[in-house]
């Protein structure tokens, strides 16, 4: 099985502060037939299902603000939030897909500072 | 627009069983890959079973093989889970996810809002 690992587990962000979530897989998610990375992001608010956020590792979902990025490559990939709202507050979420078991990350919890 | 609505969910008792239905519309449900995917309480997200379009092939995780079932009615635009010997550790929030079209292997860009699934005596 492939393991997700993200870090931090939370954190605290100032609004219109730079947020960072780091994300790491036990085995490369780059298929080189198409040079796609089989990673991507979700965001979790209490009381709600997952959302979409990021696909390909950097592609944005239809719909989500740009302040959301997706960057990296092979194990190593990072959700940036350029600019905190107060409505990101949430639980961040990475997952593979390029092999199952599908596995997800264990959660990023980010907060208002 | 898409809806995915799960229903079947509820208290049952160790080594019981429980059906849950996903109620699909507002997208031509046939050609999709279908997925469960489970939440346990205040912790992360999990990966249960898929299911491809015409239902023949079929994954689960190693945790489930052998008592949960997935299965779906392209008539009925229907996804099901058969849970059987259900076990306190089989509780959780249970959503049913749209995956691809074309590939087993897409992101998840539509969740239902989850069936809570209960194993307790």
């Amino acid at each position: 099985d492939i393991v997700m690992t993200q870090s931090p587990d939370s954190l605290a962000v100032s609004l219109g502060e730079r947020a960072t979530i780091n994300c790491k897989s036990s085995r490369s998610l780059l298929y080189s037939s198409n040079n796609n990375n089989y990673l991507a992001w979700y965001q979790q608010k209490p009381g709600q299902p997952p959302k979409l956020l990021i696909y390909w590792a950097s592609t944005r979902e239809s719909g989500v603000p740009d302040r959301f990025s997706g960057s990296g490559s092979g194990t190593d990939f990072t959700l940036t939030i350029s600019s905190l709202q107060a409505e990101d507050v949430a639980v961040y979420y990475c997952q593979q897909y390029y092999s199952t078991p599908i596995t997800f990350g264990q959660g990023t919890r980010l907060e208002i500072k | 627009e898409v809806q995915l609505v799960e229903s079947g969910g509820g208290l049952v008792q160790p080594g019981g069983s429980l059906r849950l239905s996903c109620a699909a519309s507002g997208f031509t449900f046939s050609p999709y890959w279908m997925h469960w995917v489970r939440q346990a309480p205040g912790k992360g997200l999990v990966w249960v079973s898929r299911i491809n379009s015409d239902g023949v092939d079929t994954t689960y995780a190693d945790s489930v093989k052998g008592r949960f079932t997935i299965s779906r009615d392209n008539a009925k635009n229907t996804l099901y889970l058969q849970m059987n010997s259900l076990r306190a550790e089989d509780t959780a929030l249970y959503y049913c996810v749209r995956g691809g079209d074309r590939s087993s292997t897409t992101s998840y860009d539509s969740w239902g809002q989850g069936t809570l699934v209960t194993v307790s005596s």
